[in-house]
């Protein structure tokens, strides 16, 4: 079955940098893939979804990719703040046929330090 | 109020206990879910409902049983509870079960079983 892969290890970073989040999944490459953001105590929220076709996707000061060949997307914030000190979780189908439903890695621990 | 929101926010119940985590969506999304986070560890999927009929139950034990009487509304009744039970419940919804459907969380209730 599909298994999603994420450094369980925080990423530390100083303000201003550019912070890079890996996800690597195992199995399958799924039609799409998605990224959310966590915070302490709270629900996930989504920030990006990239579908197999594409090979990046922006918004704002974030930037996604996704390898199939690699089997790997990865996350860039870009101006690191602060207030982006969160976990970053990325989901995708667990199947081919899984349409309804999403796998969540255990997600990336980001700090970043003024 | 707009978004998904879960009462109560946080619960503490003896083993014996009954209780009832409500979820209620304002988005008018068709497709609701109930997820399970313990600490370190991926989010579980527990159940999935569309158009508030059940279409996934992931092996759930029978201690929680879940309840959708309208599209904006899900419960998840609780009884007999175990501590590794212990975990911040989190409600989801989607416009629908398509493909590449994103989803809108709650802010979760954190339970702990003593």
């Amino acid at each position: 079955s599909q298994k999603i892969e994420q450094n369980s290890e925080a990423l530390n970073i100083q303000e201003g940098k550019t912070a890079t989040l890996t996800c690597n999944y195992t199995n399958y490459s799924p039609a799409y893939l998605q990224w959310y953001r966590q915070d302490p105590g709270r629900g996930p929220v989504f920030l990006l979804l990239i579908r197999e076709n594409e090979k990046e996707k922006r918004k704002e000061r974030l930037k996604v990719t996704f390898d199939t060949t690699l089997k790997q997307s990865l996350f860039h914030i870009t101006a690191s703040q602060p207030a982006d000190s969160a976990t970053y979780l990325c989901a995708l189908p667990p199947d081919p046929g899984g349409y309804n439903k999403l796998i969540f890695g255990a997600g990336t621990r980001l700090a970043v330090h003024p | 109020e707009t978004g998904v929101t879960q009462t109560p926010r946080h619960l503490v119940m003896g083993m014996t206990n009954k209780k009832s985590l409500k979820c209620e969506q304002h988005l008018g999304h068709n497709a609701m879910y109930w997820y399970k986070q313990s600490a370190k560890k991926p989010l579980e999927l527990m159940f999935v409902y569309s158009l508030e009929e059940r279409v996934e139950n992931n092996s759930v034990p029978s201690r929680f049983s879940p309840e959708c009487p309208n599209s904006s509304h899900l419960f998840l009744h609780l009884h007999t509870l175990q501590p590794e039970d212990s975990a911040l419940y989190l409600c989801a919804s989607s416009q629908d079960q398509g493909p590449q459907e994103t989803q809108y969380f709650g802010p979760g209730t954190r339970l702990l079983v003593l």
